[in-house]
């Protein structure tokens, strides 16, 4: 089984300003990483995600992600936010190969502040 | 093309009553899953289908619930009787079928709000 921790509930951040949002995931097995998005009132939408190769993955709207398997983390990270990255961000973890059920973690809020 | 679609939106039921959710996967995806989040607590796995069959049901909490996917295309979340414990939001999601040892994406829709006093 797979598990996924989210350090930070929440993330204030000024605008402009960069920011890093942190999770650290658990796997017997081999993983698949995720990084999904909740925006006010909208379903998630996938901001980028990890399958195998390059260990930086770049996603929509100018985040990237780095897989580090030696410290079982998938970090988040933007080098400048705007107001309408203010959202809810989800990491989450699969085991590769086949159809695989993706676990979450809780959720960081990320507030930008104008 | 249209994403997954969910009905209703919102929700808000007593204790015992009997309350039916709707997935509408995208056009083609034959995997389809269902998603619950309680307030404050991780998006939890409830169960996958593969077209019309269930293909993991592990997550689903009770025998109250009961998921169907008719003719593999949109699937039905029924909650019978509902307790409080049961509010939360309820995603579902769809994906193609994937090649062998791939992952495809899953597709998440808006959600459905539960609340049940």
């Amino acid at each position: 089984a797979q598990s996924v921790t989210q350090l930070d509930s929440q993330v204030p951040v000024f605008e402009e300003a960069p920011v890093e949002l942190r999770c650290n995931y658990s796997s017997s097995v081999s993983v698949y990483l995720f990084w999904y998005v909740q925006y006010p009132n909208q379903g998630l939408q996938l901001l980028l995600k990890y399958l195998s190769g390059s260990t930086l993955v770049k996603g929509i709207n100018g985040f990237e992600a780095e897989f580090n398997k030696s410290q079982t983390s998938f970090h988040l990270r933007k080098p400048s936010v705007h107001i309408s990255d203010t959202a809810e961000y989800f990491c989450a973890v699969s085991a590769s190969g086949g159809y695989q059920k993706v676990t979450f973690g809780i959720g960081t809020k990320l507030q930008v502040i104008p | 093309e249209a994403g997954v679609t969910q009905f209703p939106s919102h929700s808000v039921i007593e204790k015992g009553q009997t309350v039916t959710l709707r997935c509408d996967p995208i056009s083609g995806h034959d995997n389809l899953y269902w998603y619950r989040r309680v307030m404050g607590k991780e998006i939890k796995f409830l169960l996958h289908f593969v077209k019309e069959s269930k293909q993991d049901e592990s997550g689903m909490p009770n025998n109250r619930f009961l998921a169907e996917r008719t003719g593999g295309t949109y699937s039905t979340l029924k909650v019978q009787p509902a307790e409080l414990e049961d509010s939360g939001v309820y995603f579902c999601a769809s994906s193609q079928e994937g090649l062998a040892g791939f992952q495809e994406t899953q597709y998440f829709g808006p959600g459905t709000r539960l609340l049940v006093l």
